[in-house]
């Protein structure tokens, strides 16, 4: 069964710096991989789709890589705001139906 | 264009009874999906619908959980004989259905469950 791992679980910066959040998983037979945004009491915002032929995907300050083969990905958020406090998933989708989540990171971005 | 939608927002409940927690697609969205989030834990798949395929319900933790969905657009899931351990946030969340990989899920807000 395919198991996603995130860390750090919190992490907590000052803004303005330069941050890397961490996903790895277990199989590496995915279609894509996916970052979320979860606010409290919220739903999910999807920020990044990588699919598994790609290695990266830009949005903004947000860039996310895929290292399918050693099953890992990293988002990096650039010059990080208060705003960008939340908790940030990592997921990957391995057959039509299903995505397979991480635990999450919950970054606190301290003004 | 209006997102995905869900209620109740919150739902509290004695052990035992019956809920239905409702979700309400993006217009045109033709995969659905249904997952549960314990505390401390990761989103849990439930069950996915597409189109007028037979659902997958792979991830229903067991036969009191139940989920249809009317018209190829809102979805009921319904829990019966609740228990403590359901208690959790259940979301629903929508793709295209473009294909397999391509898809983003939009997700709704969430129904916090609540069992007493």
């Amino acid at each position: 069964k395919q198991e996603v791992t995130q860390i750090p679980a919190a992490l907590s910066v000052p803004e303005g710096e330069n941050l890397v959040l961490n996903c790895s998983f277990t199989d590496s037979a995915i279609y894509n991989l996916q970052w979320f945004r979860q606010d409290p009491g919220k739903g999910l915002t999807s920020l990044l789709l990588i699919q598994s032929s790609q290695r990266e995907q830009t949005s903004g300050r947000l860039n996310a890589s895929l290292d399918k083969s050693s099953g890992r990905s990293t988002l990096y958020i650039a010059a990080s705001q208060p705003g960008d406090s939340a908790t940030y998933l990592c997921a990957v989708q391995t057959g039509a139906n299903n995505l397979f989540f991480g635990t999450g990171t919950r970054l606190t971005v301290i003004p | 264009g209006a997102g995905v939608s869900q209620s109740p927002s919150n739902k509290v409940t004695e052990k035992g009874k019956d809920v239905e927690l409702r979700c309400d697609p993006i217009s045109g969205h033709t995969a659905l999906y249904w997952y549960r989030q314990s505390l401390g834990q990761g989103l849990e798949f439930l069950i996915y619908f597409q189109g007028n395929s037979a659902p997958d319900k792979s991830g229903l933790p067991s036969d009191r959980f139940s989920a249809e969905r009317t018209g190829g657009s809102v979805s009921t899931l319904t829990i019966q004989r609740t228990q403590q351990e359901d208690s959790a946030v259940y979301l629903c969340a929508s793709s295209s259905g473009q294909g397999v990989g391509l898809d983003t899920q939009y997700f709704g807000p969430g129904t916090r469950l609540t069992v007493l």
